[in-house]
């Protein structure tokens, strides 16, 4: 089974809307680590929004949160005021705390952010 | 800017070929990750190296090997190559504290390799 899903393969939105990118994950250890990663065209993976398992409450950096619904294994992105400069790709990973050395990413999803 | 820088950039290469890749990390950290990255996919994650050592490696051939220097920079080896290993190679750096799940990875800009 896929660790991790991400149903979306592109998504538009208008300049300075908000826009969610889904992300469900498959896992049987109580104690594991949701992230949220950007890459542009460049290439380079910037590092965005960390979710505990354990964590209270969602994850916020900025225009960036995590709606983490935990019983629906599901942790998605939440963009706010969205710019040009967020068109990217973006993914969904996931560690495990019995697997701490792996890293497990989703297929992205394409953000295009329309002016 | 991460920190984390990735040579060569480019890199072409014949089938059958070998070639090295090389990670410097970010300041401090002592914890390396190789990933694949296959056209139009995600990262798959190749291995990881600990203090020097291999901790954990994912369904790649052994002709994928690497190394973590007392610096903790780090090289990817890849014998025999073949077409499937065209790809964008990342390297990613982290600082293990207590090895739990929230250790964040912080990402070079990778080398992509092509192989003719």
């Amino acid at each position: 089974a896929q660790k991790i899903t991400q149903t979306q393969p592109g998504m538009f939105v208008q300049e300075k809307e908000a826009v969610t990118l889904d992300c469900t994950y498959d896992t049987s250890d109580p104690s594991y680590g949701l992230f949220w990663y950007k890459q542009p065209s460049s290439g380079e993976m910037i590092f965005l929004i960390y979710q505990g398992s354990y964590d209270q409450q969602n994850a916020t950096e900025g225009r960036y949160s995590l709606n983490f619904q935990k019983a629906r294994k599901s942790a998605n992105l939440v963009i706010s005021a969205s710019q040009l400069g967020d068109s990217a790709m973006y993914f969904c990973a996931m560690r495990e705390a019995n697997n701490f050395n792996k890293f497990y990413f989703g297929s992205g999803t394409k953000l295009n952010v329309k002016p | 800017e991460t920190g984390v820088t990735q040579s060569p950039t480019h890199l072409i290469k014949t089938r059958g070929q070998q070639v090295t890749l090389r990670c410097s990390s970010q300041s401090g950290h002592n914890t390396v990750s190789w990933y694949q990255q296959a056209l139009g996919q995600g990262p798959q994650f190749i291995f990881q190296y600990y203090r020097e050592e291999e901790n954990g490696r994912g369904n790649f051939p052994p002709r994928f090997s690497g190394l973590q220097f007392p610096n903790y920079s780090s090289e990817l080896n890849v014998n025999a190559l073949e077409l499937d290993d065209s790809a964008l190679y990342l390297c990613a750096s982290s600082l293990r504290l207590a090895g739990g799940p929230g250790d964040i990875q912080y990402f070079g800009a990778g080398t992509r390799l092509s192989v003719l």
